[in-house]
């Protein structure tokens, strides 16, 4: 089955630890996406791919990072500089510039 | 820049019933697509209708419909016979292309609650 994946479902972080998120897509999608979920807000855009070995800021950037080295996969590490990382993050992917966006299933993300 | 605003933030319908969610949005561009997205307690946020800006006809899908008024930068979403797993928040979204990159921007959602 196609589909995107997130791993793991909940992740739990002590303060001034590094984690990072797993994203994987078996669509075949050039454009990779990560966002950031918090209660009573919409959707937040962290950073995004278009191609392999390409990335841009997003609007919420600071504190984290990615990479793209495979079309299929795009990590999102949240380093310990991001002063409130609690939160749902979602990956996104689609084929181009006017393809609907189709998501992952989420991590929750937890700073103990 | 372009906002979404989900003026409702709260709505309950029940079971059979058609519940109408609300969106405007404000931009200039004239070139652009919108979403409703629905996210269930699972927190997988799903498509549910997708309207492209230069068709006028209004989108479909099953018991899913939009009132699309592009003047009034209007985009409400319509549930017909409503069914328990409605039960969800529904996200508007506006999507344009932006500097070479797909640049969406998410309202704040309406939690429905379909009740038997």
């Amino acid at each position: 089955d196609g589909g995107i994946t997130q791993s793991p479902k909940y992740l739990f972080r002590k303060e001034g630890q590094n984690v990072t998120l797993s994203c994987e897509q078996n669509l075949n999608h050039d454009a990779m996406y990560w966002y950031r979920q918090d209660p009573g807000q919409g959707l937040r855009l962290i950073y995004y791919s278009q191609i392999v070995n390409d990335f841009q800021k997003g609007d919420i950037a600071e504190g984290y990072s990615v990479s793209r080295e495979k079309k299929e996969s795009f990590p999102l590490t949240v380093t310990s500089a991001q002063k409130n990382p609690t939160a749902f993050y979602l990956c996104a992917s689609n084929l181009g510039f006017t393809d609907t966006q189709y998501f992952g299933p989420g991590t929750r993300l937890t700073v103990l | 820049a372009q906002t979404v605003t989900q003026s409702q933030p709260e709505m309950s319908v029940q079971e059979a019933e058609t519940v109408t969610l609300s969106c405007t949005y404000d931009t200039s561009e004239n070139n652009y697509y919108l979403f409703w997205y629905k996210q269930p307690p699972s927190r997988q946020m799903i498509l549910v209708i997708r309207q492209e800006a230069y068709k006028q006809q209004n989108a479909t899908e099953n018991r899913f419909s939009v009132n699309f008024q592009k003047a009034a930068k209007s985009f409400s979403l319509k549930i017909s016979d409503s069914q328990l797993g409605d039960t969800a928040m529904y996200f508007c979204a506006f999507m344009m292309n932006s500097g070479g990159y797909q640049k969406v921007t998410f309202g704040i959602g309406t939690k429905l609650q379909v009740i038997p």
